[in-house]
């Protein structure tokens, strides 16, 4: 397998529910992020991870926890999640966080739907 | 102000038409500036990315950027149906973070 791969592609999960999303990358990089894509709107950064550490959290609420436990993969746990969460989730890497300009490269993402 | 703007479109051309994509920033310390393709239900994908000012052209491709005027730009020559789908440009910001606009829908019509 190349590039960024994302699993499940599709996820219908209620409100109580307890699940998680799963990303690897391919691509030898060193850092990744987890994005939210609404309807409408820009892609919103939620976490970045660079070398396995967190280096960002973008106000992301809590029912929303990332787990990053070596460079290659990446989950984000869902927990007691709302209607309004419902979105595509897409994961990213890049080479790492040091070198400006560099680009991040995209798996197809997790469309999720909380009923 | 929003950080990365772009008119949402839809942005409607013909077959063979140079299609113009345009896109602000607010930060004038951004140094990389993305063009990423989006069709419908996919992931983005990287197409060009520049650093200098000026233009730089791959293929069909030309982006161009004017950082005294925070203001980047995509052109689309011989536009083709399947250039169809929602472009997005990324500014690089702070902490290498990168910011998105909320994409241009470009159409082109056979």
């Amino acid at each position: 397998e190349t590039g960024v791969t994302q699993t499940p592609r599709h996820l219908v999960m209620g409100m109580t529910n307890k699940k998680s999303l799963k990303c690897e990358q391919h691509l030898g990089h060193n850092a990744m992020y987890w994005y939210k894509q609404s309807a409408k709107k820009p892609l919103e950064l939620m976490f970045v991870y660079n070398f396995k550490e967190q280096t960002e959290n973008n106000s992301v609420p809590s029912r929303f926890s990332p787990e990053c436990p070596n460079s290659s993969h990446l989950f984000l746990h869902l927990h007691t999640l709302q209607p309004e969460d419902s979105a595509l989730y897409l994961c990213a890497s890049s080479q790492d966080l040091y070198s400006p300009g560099q680009p991040q490269h995209f798996g197809d993402g997790t469309r999720l739907s909380i009923l | 102000q929003k950080e990365v703007e772009q008119n949402s479109g839809p942005l409607s051309v013909p077959e063979g038409a140079i299609a113009s994509l345009n896109c602000t920033y607010s930060d004038r310390g951004s140094q990389s500036f993305f063009w990423y393709r989006q069709y419908s239900g996919k992931s983005p994908e990287l197409i060009m990315f520049i650093y200098s000012n000026g233009d730089k052209e791959d293929g069909r491709f030309t982006a161009q950027l004017n950082k005294a005027s925070q203001y980047v730009s995509l052109l689309i020559r011989d536009s083709q149906p399947s250039d169809s789908a929602t472009y997005l440009c990324a500014v690089n910001g702070w902490k290498n973070k990168l910011v998105f606009g909320a994409g241009t829908i470009l159409r082109v019509k056979s």
